[in-house]
């Protein structure tokens, strides 16, 4: 999982406001995934993106979750109002565009909302 | 669809013992598969993968899994486990023809014990 790079590691937010996860894939790489790990459960496919395009948003809730790659800086996935069941932690990653047959992952953002 | 099954979410196996972690999928077209392997509040790093060839995988840490089709399983074992596998280990299952949607299982927590 090395050269994937999340930010914030650890964010708390209160109830009702946002949060915004950050995501720079490993270099030469162009495809983002994001997933969601709730506690004691497994991973959850919520987007997938190619710069300036969202390819798959299957996975992401309908309201308040939305997420981007532009085509300059990171991915972002942001979270509007947030609430308690958003507390997770958010992985993001990525593959090269022209081999898309492994992914490798960030460390992670945990999210805390109080 | 893809799905993956996991059938043990626990697995405690002390120290120097042999340990298989199942899992298996559901697909309807050829596969590429994957093991992940997460520790305590980190992201997942690949511990394997099989896209093609020969049915046995080497991985890191002296893992292995071996790929089969007729019974849709892609085992992980690893002959003599060590305190430091303890970690929670995923299964994947990708498309090559739809490769932007990595499936996960729901994971197995390895425990080893002195």
């Amino acid at each position: 999982n090395a050269g994937v790079m999340q930010n914030p590691r650890h964010l708390v937010r209160r109830r009702g406001q946002e949060a915004r996860l950050r995501c720079s894939p490993m270099k030469g790489h162009s495809h983002v995934y994001w997933y969601r790990q709730l506690p004691e459960e497994g991973l959850k496919f919520m987007v997938y993106l190619q710069k300036e395009n969202i390819i798959d948003e299957s996975g992401m809730p309908k309201e308040r979750f939305s997420a981007e790659f532009p085509k300059e800086g990171p991915s972002i996935l942001r979270i509007q109002q947030v609430v308690r069941g958003d507390s997770a932690a958010y992985f993001c990653a990525s593959s090269p565009g022209s081999s898309r047959n492994t992914i490798y992952f960030g460390e992670g953002s945990w999210l805390t909302v109080v | 669809a893809q799905s993956v099954t996991q059938l043990d979410s626990q697995v405690p196996v002390f120290e120097e013992a042999p340990v298989e972690l199942r899992c298996n999928y559901s697909s309807s077209v050829s596969v590429y598969l994957f093991w992940y392997v997460q520790y305590p509040n980190q992201g997942l790093q690949l511990l394997l993968k099989y896209l093609s060839g020969s049915t046995l995988v080497k991985g890191i840490n002296g893992f292995e899994a071996e790929f089969n089709k007729s019974q849709t399983s892609f085992h992980l074992r690893k002959p003599s486990v060590h305190i430091s596998d303890t970690a929670e280990y995923f299964c994947a299952v990708s498309e090559p023809l739809d490769g932007q949607n990595f499936v996960f299982g729901p994971g197995t927590r390895l425990s080893v014990l002195p």
